[in-house]
């Protein structure tokens, strides 16, 4: 049973271009999401949260959206760069005091296109 | 050092043997995790410790696996007779407060 789910394995895009990646998650309990990068080799690096009190966090070119009642949240990326091209993973906690403990999608895998 | 450092990177054992995976995390921080990342997947919650104690060790798969922090600081995961099933990257992350997680490299564990 697979709470957060990312359904696109892969997306391209140009450079300058924007990129967005989607986001499904099942339990109405889960009140903080984040976003996590990762390159090949490396640990997952952090991106960008949001807590659900909120439907929208920007910092610089990355926004994510919060859409509670589609239990649905989306990362934009504007403009893309070749340096974004990464594995993006969702993830979700149900706080409790712990916002560590997450239950992360799939990931998807961004390719940016000089 | 800066970041959250794992030993070994890889580590290549037979079908039953013993292993143990090495976590340093950074400086301060008391919360230290550990999670598993299988092929294809995103990394899964294995254990939670909060200073020494294991606070939520709920994601563990079963009893062969175990894991420590004696001090507060260096964790250790244990895995006993491992299984081919048992190939994965184990990462391990720890944070200071509600601050996000801060992840190592993983290490790279493959059972032949």
């Amino acid at each position: 049973d697979q709470q957060v789910k990312q359904n696109s394995p892969s997306l391209s895009v140009q450079e300058g271009r924007i990129s967005i990646l989607n986001c499904d998650y099942t339990n109405s309990m889960f009140d903080y999401f984040l976003w996590y990068k990762k390159y090949p080799a490396e640990g997952p690096t952090f991106l960008i949260s949001i807590s659900s009190i909120k439907d929208k966090n920007e910092d610089g070119r990355f926004t994510v959206f919060l859409n509670k009642s589609a239990k649905h949240l989306s990362l934009h990326i504007v403009p893309s760069q070749p340096g974004d091209s990464a594995v993006y993973f969702c993830a979700a906690s149900e706080g409790s005091g712990n916002t560590g403990k997450l239950i992360f999608g799939q990931g998807t895998t961004l390719q940016v296109k000089p | 050092g800066a970041g959250v450092s794992q030993t070994p990177s890889n580590k290549v054992t037979e079908k039953g043997k013993y292993v143990e995976l090495r976590c340093d995390p950074i400086s301060g921080h008391t919360a230290l995790y550990w999670y598993r990342q299988s092929l294809g997947q995103g990394p899964e919650f294995l254990i939670y410790f909060q200073g020494t104690g294991a606070a939520d060790d709920s994601g563990l798969p079963n009893d062969r696996f175990f894991a420590v922090r004696p001090e507060g600081s260096v964790s250790t995961l244990k895995i006993q007779r491992t299984e081919r099933g048992d190939s994965a990257v184990y990462l391990c992350a720890s944070s200071s407060g509600n601050s996000p997680l801060h992840f190592g490299n993983g290490t790279r564990l493959t059972v032949t």
